[in-house]
């Protein structure tokens, strides 16, 4: 059973386009977190959700969107995409002091 | 400054050997420090948590300065399997999930034959 599960897997999309990635997270865990690895290997927060309640957004451009469904999921919707999107996201999730991520979605905006 | 500051290397290191990294961190309200490790193309997945007292794992030694905001990771018989990205992460509260994790750029570590 997969702790963290983000689809798809690869996401590859033209500019302009609209995109979304799902993360599941069967933890039982109250926060989740999504991060983005740009191609520098940098891993840098982009937003939390606790409860249902935005916690975090760091300077993140408005084109980029939470929405948390419930507990267990938190999924990142993508406006507009621009070619400095393509990096590698993960999602993660944690009750405290562990955190658990997901194997990330590898999207490429040609 | 940035937030989390390592070497990004790359350490090139012969099997066997012993290797040290360090990193430091700029925030003095940190209180959770943790080492993470990632391989190529993967998630980062947590090696071990740093506390002042020190912390050994096997073959893994970590140690936190709260006055140098100073952190180190020491592997000791070092393996082919070692070689990897290391990630030296930091969080604002007591483990809380809240604030999220911090991350360093990590540092490549190459264990040679």
């Amino acid at each position: 059973d997969t702790a963290v599960s983000q689809t798809p897997k690869y996401l590859v999309t033209q500019m302009g386009n609209d995109k979304s990635i799902k993360c599941e997270q069967n933890l039982g865990h109250d926060t989740m977190y999504w991060y983005k690895q740009d191609s520098k290997k940098f891993l840098k927060i982009m937003f939390s959700y606790n409860n249902k309640e935005l916690i975090i957004n760091e300077t993140v451009p408005n084109r980029f969107s939470p929405k948390s469904p419930d507990k267990a999921h938190l999924n990142l919707h993508i406006n507009s995409l621009e070619l400095g999107d393509s990096a590698v996201y993960f999602c993660a999730s944690t009750r405290g002091r562990g955190y658990t991520f997901g194997s990330g979605t590898r999207l490429t905006v040609v | 400054r940035k937030e989390v500051e390592q070497d990004p290397g790359p350490f090139n290191v012969p099997e066997g050997a012993t290797v040290a990294f360090n990193c430091t961190y700029s925030n003095s309200a940190s209180q959770s420090f943790f080492w993470y490790r990632q391989d190529c193309r993967k998630e980062p997945k947590l090696l071990m948590s740093v506390y002042s007292s020190g912390n050994e794992d096997g073959r893994f030694t970590a140690q936190l300065n709260r006055a140098s905001q100073y952190i180190s990771l020491l592997i000791r018989d070092s393996k082919l399997s070692d070689s990897a990205t290391y990630l030296c992460v930091v969080t604002g509260y007591s483990g809380g999930g809240a604030d999220g994790l911090t991350f360093g750029k990590g540092t490549h570590l190459i264990i040679q034959p």
